[in-house]
């Protein structure tokens, strides 16, 4: 049972433009909702998160947005460095500190 | 400040064996949770500890056990391999007043198991 879903497993963005990842959820219960870019051999490195109060968080050049009536979430880089060059994965955590994560996203961002 | 250590980084076991697993958290974090990442998928989540105490199981046989230590380290144990527990096995620890506290989770590297 897949409660949070990354439909798009890739993505490939000029250097310069923006890149939009895509996050739906299942779970309302969800109250708090996170980005993360993996690298490979590496763990996932934190990269923004949003409580489910807000609608927007910014740091930087990345960007995350919560629609909650849709349960979907995504995450905006401006502009898209080929060092974003990453598998970006979701992840939702519920009202136990258990975090449940997407399937990633491969973003290639071209020089 | 040291981030999240799991050791062994790489391990090759036969199946029907048995794994141990160790995890250091970050200097202050009590929370220690451990995932299974299989190819092409996201994390799945196993346990979590908090406290030296279990807070949360994932949906995990019971070949799969955990343990939290008073300076908050872990080890994660799966017996009786089988070929599909094959996986990067991620230790992340958060901060946070509690468990349920709102705060973001620190992966370590991870340790690479391959059963054969």
């Amino acid at each position: 049972d897949q409660q949070v879903k990354q439909n798009s497993p890739s993505l490939s963005v000029q250097e310069g433009r923006i890149s939009i990842l895509n996050c739906d959820y299942t779970n309302s219960m969800f109250d708090y909702f996170l980005w993360y870019k993996k690298y490979p051999a590496e763990g996932p490195t934190f990269l923004i998160s949003i409580s489910s109060i807000k609608d927007k968080n910014e740091d930087g050049r990345f960007t995350v947005f919560l629609n909650k009536s849709a349960k979907h979430l995504s995450l905006h880089i401006v502009p898209s460095q080929p060092g974003d060059s990453a598998v970006y994965f979701c992840a939702a955590r519920n009202t136990g500190n258990q975090f449940y994560f997407g399937t990633g996203t491969s973003l290639t961002v071209i020089p | 400040d040291a981030g999240v250590t799991q050791s062994p980084t790489h391990l090759i076991k036969t199946r029907g064996q048995q794994v141990t697993l160790r995890c250091s958290p970050i200097s202050g974090h009590k929370s220690v949770s451990w995932y299974q990442q299989v190819l092409g998928q996201g994390p799945q989540f196993i346990f979590q500890y908090y406290e030296k105490e279990e807070r949360g199981r994932g949906n995990f046989p019971d070949r799969f056990s955990a343990r939290q230590f008073p300076n908050y380290s872990s080890e994660l144990n799966v017996n009786a391999l089988l070929l599909g527990d094959s996986a990067l096995y991620l230790c992340a620890s958060s901060g946070g007043g509690s468990w349920t506290a709102n705060t973001e989770a620190f992966f370590g590297q991870g340790t690479r198991l391959t059963v054969v």
